[in-house]
């Protein structure tokens, strides 16, 4: 069976420090995978999205960008942490039509 | 663009009290729809989801929702509310065909309910 998973899954970073967040998917391959952000009371927010390896596009413009440097990884990345990057990050992978999602990085930048 | 409008932020209920939770989308063609169900700190958990077919789908927990094309409606039910229900549930529209362009879900802003014994 598929499986997918995050880490870390807490992060308290400084403001300007860099970030790294990784996915990876397991029992499958090639496939879609998905950022997502949710912040307090906005709901989810697309970040970005891969359909292959290389592969990125990218929702919103925004101090985060994204690699998908193997089939089934994902990689959330920041040069430098905004405050308002402060959030909950959801990874997820397509099946047909369903994305399924892992457990999320609470992500606070103080 | 597809949208999701779930107009309840927040819905009190007491334990094994009916429920429906309320979702209205916007698409330009028959859209394939979701709901999900966050507890605190967690992933989201697929409740359901309707493509085709039957408009009354069945999910896991008990839980049921109802497609109404002519309303754009895609309301979540549940007879009786157990506490263990209390969490956040997202409302979502996704393609209904397969493109190239990722397929991606919109989400609603959410519904917290809370449930009192």
């Amino acid at each position: 069976s598929q499986t997918i998973h995050q880490w870390p899954a807490t992060l308290v970073q400084p403001v300007g420090s860099p970030l790294s967040l990784e996915c990876t998917v397991e029992g499958t391959s090639n496939p879609n995978l998905y950022w997502y952000r949710q912040a307090a009371g906005r709901g989810l927010q697309l970040l970005f999205y891969s359909v292959g390896i290389g592969q990125i596009s990218s929702e919103v413009p925004q101090n985060l960008s994204a690699s998908r440097p193997q089939d089934r990884q994902f990689i959330l990345s920041s040069k430098k942490l905004l405050l308002s990057d402060s959030g909950f990050y959801l990874c997820a992978w397509r099946e047909a039509f369903t994305l399924h999602f892992g457990n999320g990085t609470r992500l606070t930048v103080t | 663009a597809q949208s999701v409008t779930q107009p309840d932020i927040h819905i009190t209920v007491s334990e094994g009290a009916s429920l429906e939770l309320r979702c209205n989308y916007s698409y330009g063609a028959t859209p394939y729809l979701f709901w999900y169900v966050q507890s605190p700190g967690q992933g989201l958990q697929l409740l359901l989801k309707y493509f085709s077919g039957d408009t009354l789908v069945q999910g896991i927990k008990g839980f049921e929702a109802e497609f109404k094309r002519s309303q754009s409606s895609f309301n979540l039910r549940k007879p009786s509310v157990h506490w263990s229900d209390a969490a956040e549930y997202f409302c979502a529209v996704g393609d209904s065909i397969l493109t190239g362009g990722g397929n991606k879900l919109t989400f609603g802003t959410g519904t917290q309910l809370k449930v009192e014994l």
